[in-house]
């Protein structure tokens, strides 16, 4: 099994809602992703998690949460979200760097 | 060069053409550079990791070729087919998990 597996594919949400993001993997990977893509532009890296830990966190915004509960499972806490974070978030695992990186489809986020 | 860059940033071919395309990115302090296909309501697919000058790779009709001493990647497509169209992203990997993305080159090949 190489995939992985995000839900929602599309999200609606107000300024002061409350979401999460999930992302899933089966293949023993130990890093985890979340990317943040907007339109005509490559995807950004937010975070990375490592053996469950968070290893990097590119200086995104504490309105993102990102929580690992375990190896196989991502989430991505969402509050009090902008219209400027509209955009798609991938998720990725892969097992140690640099070894390919496996991408989940995304969900496109729209926040109103 | 201090970011990823990759050239054309669309391509439109004929069917049966082949193509290539360029990515470039920073040489000194390589570790990787990553090629994906990503077609369009579909996940990034990866296609090769290559981190050694002078690796060239090859998957079916699509080939790739790594220059590390000067910065640049080249994707090569023989015979391009219809289900090639898609966005080809390269991306320069380090050794802490973080990869940096080109915008991508958006191949569009007509039957």
């Amino acid at each position: 099994d190489t995939e992985v597996t995000q839900t929602p594919k599309h999200l609606v949400m107000g300024m002061t809602n409350k979401k999460s993001l999930k992302c899933e993997q089966h293949m023993g990977h130990r890093a985890m992703y979340w990317y943040k893509q907007k339109a005509k532009k490559p995807p950004e890296l937010m975070f990375v998690y490592s053996y469950e830990k968070l290893s990097i966190n590119e200086s995104v915004p504490s309105r993102f949460s990102p929580e690992c509960p375990n190896s196989s499972l991502l989430n991505l806490h969402l509050h009090a979200l902008q219209p400027e974070d509209s955009a798609l978030y991938l998720c990725a695992s892969s097992q140690v760097s640099p070894d390919t990186q496996y991408f989940g489809p995304g969900t496109r986020l729209t926040v109103l | 060069i201090l970011n990823v860059e990759q050239s054309p940033q669309s391509l439109h071919v004929q069917e049966g053409d082949s193509t290539n395309f360029t990515c470039s990115f920073p040489s000194s302090n390589f570790y990787a550079l990553h090629w994906y296909r990503w077609e369009t309501a579909k996940s990034p697919e990866a296609l090769f990791v290559m981190t050694l000058n002078g690796d060239e790779k090859k998957k079916g009709r699509i080939s790739a070729t790594l220059n590390t001493k000067e910065g640049y990647s080249y994707l090569y497509i023989k015979g391009s087919q219809p289900e090639d169209s898609a966005t080809y992203l390269c991306a320069s990997g380090g050794s802490n998990y973080k990869l940096t993305f080109g915008k991508g080159t958006l191949l569009t090949v007509n039957p």
